[in-house]
């Protein structure tokens, strides 16, 4: 198994111009969610999934949009990025409530906007 | 609104130190809660997951408790090693366990 695959791994993007960062799971994981981690601020939820077909706003969705068209990809949108977006952002996953299991990492993306 | 706070932000040890990271919560209604290790530019592991009805995990020389009553939970690291310097992170599961919040961590420096 592969876990959480995010890539790509850095992306520089120039602040009105928009872009995907993608997130697979290879773990057949009901529930899927994306945070920002910003110096001094731990992770911060942006939104998140619990199957396909559903998701929900988290802490800080605003400039975002997800969606979950199957159970392995989970795919999160920058609008028009600004660069209040620069930061780190990371996918997770974990199998569902009846499991009660840790939550899986993906390496991370690093993303600058200029 | 769940809010995790841990205190101390950062902490620096003599090697061998047996040391404590603190972890509160707002909203006792929880599903579990987990800590995690962050190295330098890396990604997040998970050390120990507590679940609601458990008052402690242990691996190792790490030992986890949880007090839902008192929103609190504490990582004890026994015995403490260079290796361990890296940033320990805390995070409160909902009901259902599908959002899951942080706390900024705590930074661990050990002194050789």
């Amino acid at each position: 198994n592969a876990g959480v695959t995010q890539t790509p791994k850095f992306q520089v993007l120039k602040t009105g111009q928009s872009m995907t960062l993608q997130c697979a799971q290879d773990m057949n994981h009901e529930y899927m969610s994306w945070y920002r981690q910003d110096p001094g601020m731990g992770l911060r939820l942006i939104h998140y999934s619990v199957g396909a077909g559903i998701t929900d706003q988290g802490e800080v969705p605003n400039g975002y949009n997800v969606s979950r068209s199957t159970t392995e990809d989970f795919p999160l949108r920058l609008l028009s990025a600004a660069p209040s977006q620069t930061s780190v952002y990371f996918c997770a996953s974990t199998p569902g409530a009846a499991y009660n299991s840790p939550l899986h990492f993906g390496n991370g993306t690093r993303l600058t906007v200029t | 609104k769940q809010e995790v706070t841990q205190i101390p932000a950062a902490l620096s040890v003599p090697e061998g130190e047996n040391l404590v990271l603190n972890c509160s919560f707002t909203d006792s209604a929880i599903y579990n809660l987990q800590w995690f290790r962050q190295d330098p530019g890396k990604g997040l592991t998970s050390l120990l997951l507590i679940q609601s009805s458990q008052r402690e995990q242990t691996s190792g020389r790490l030992n986890a408790s949880l007090d839902k009553s008192s929103g609190r939970s504490t990582l004890y690291i026994a015995a403490s090693q260079p290796g361990d310097s890296a940033t320990y992170l805390c995070a409160v599961g909902n009901t259902g366990g599908f959002k899951t919040i942080f706390g900024a961590g705590t930074r661990l420096f050990v002194k050789a």
